[in-house]
Order: structure tokens, then sequence, then C-alpha cells
């Protein structure tokens, strides 16, 4: 079957460094999406891999490694409007998106 | 418009009517998408509408669910006979084909759906 993996909830202080991980197990791969989500509002878009490295975006940074079937998103420089649910989803041979179930990141002072 | 938007915003509806949920996707793209998702959980695939080819239905729970896309533009999600499970945020997409291959989705605001 197909599964994206990542943390439920994380808690992290404002101005420090998080990552989220995610893992994944899915039929082929067409690249590995994260989206920020808050709540109740639609998710947005925010870095594509399909290569293995870093693709850095200003204060946010994401990594995937193919052979291993991992990804991770980086957030530097926290700050409180950072506080929002993480999805991974990963794209498959069909060109579907396959969603994580999101992580909570919530950001203290 | 410049995005995706949905109508209506909120619908209450009493157990065993019918409803429409409608998506105007972004002008040009060629793929839509249909999701659920319930409170503090992830999103749940239910069809994929991709230019003039079949829908995939693959995501769709039952019967009672079904969608169209006319004109290759706007679509529409009607939900037969609702019943309290079905009530969640629908979420609608879509997407155009990125150089390379990767389908950058962009979301409308959603239509909650509260079945009382």
């Amino acid at each position: 079957g197909q599964n994206i993996d990542q943390p439920t909830e994380m808690t992290a202080t404002e101005g420090a460094i998080v990552q989220i991980n995610c893992t994944y197990q899915t039929s082929g791969f067409n690249g590995l999406f994260w989206y920020q989500q808050h709540a109740g509002e639609a998710p947005t878009f925010l870095s594509y891999n399909v290569l293995d490295g870093l693709e850095e975006k200003g204060r946010f940074s994401s990594f995937l490694s193919r052979s291993k079937g991992y990804s991770y998103l980086l957030l530097k420089e926290l700050q409180m409007k950072d506080s929002a649910s993480y999805l991974c989803a990963v794209m498959d041979s069909n060109y579907q998106l396959i969603w994580g179930a999101g992580t909570k990141l919530i950001i203290k002072p | 418009g410049a995005g995706v938007s949905q109508s209506p915003s909120n619908k209450v509806t009493e157990k065993g009517k019918d409803v429409e949920l409608r998506c105007d996707p972004i002008s040009g793209h060629t793929a839509l998408y249909w999701y659920r998702q319930s409170l503090g959980q992830g999103l749940e695939f239910l069809i994929y509408f991709q230019g003039n080819s079949a829908p995939d239905k693959s995501g769709l729970p039952s019967d009672r669910f079904s969608a169209e896309r006319t004109g290759g533009s706007v679509s529409t999600l009607t939900i037969q006979r609702t019943q309290q499970e079905d009530s969640a945020v629908y979420l609608c997409a879509s997407s155009f084909v990125r150089a390379g291959g990767g389908y950058e989705q962009y979301f409308g605001p959603g239509t909650r759906l509260t079945v009382t």
C-alpha cells in the first residue's frame, strides 16, 4: 500500500529552528510537495522536490532523499505566524497526490 | 478570478437531503481535484478530473457521491441522501502541468458541510 508518515505534533520556540520529517512509500515517485495549512484555511503550496538535495526558499528549506524515501521541511527564525499544520504529499506514478495527515506545529514565545 | 473559488462557503443540511457543492478552478488549469477534510484530519482524496479523460473516481466513499465537470472548467460535487458522517470541509484544487512533471495544486477556501 501507499503511505506517508509524519509526526502528529511538534512544539518549538519563537526564533528557533524546527525540522519536520516525512517518510513515504508510494507506487512510483513524481515529486514531493510541502503545504502549509492554518487552522480553518485551505492548504497553500510551500515547496516541491523531485531531485535529491536541498531546496531553499527564504526561511523555509526542503530536503529530499529518494533512495531513503525521506524528506524534511526546515523552518528557520520561527515566527508566531508559522503556527500551522504542515502537510507532506507525494505524487505517485499516476500523478496522484498521496497526502500525509499533517504535522501540527505549535510555536511558543 | 485570481484563484480557485468554491460555493457555498458553509452549508447546513438535514440528514437525507441532497447537496451540491460548486468549484470554479483557475482559468487554464486542466486538472481539478476534490478532497474532504474532517476536523483535525488530513486530506481525503475523492475524485480527479484531467482534461477530457475519464475522471478518477477511486476516492469516492459511496455511490451517494458523484461529481461532474462541465466544459473542462466548473465542477459540481453532489452528495445524495446526506448522512451525519458526511459532515466535513470539502476542498477543491486545480493545477496545471509544470515542466518536469510537477503538478502544484492551488486550493479553494472550501465548503464546510454540516449534516444535522
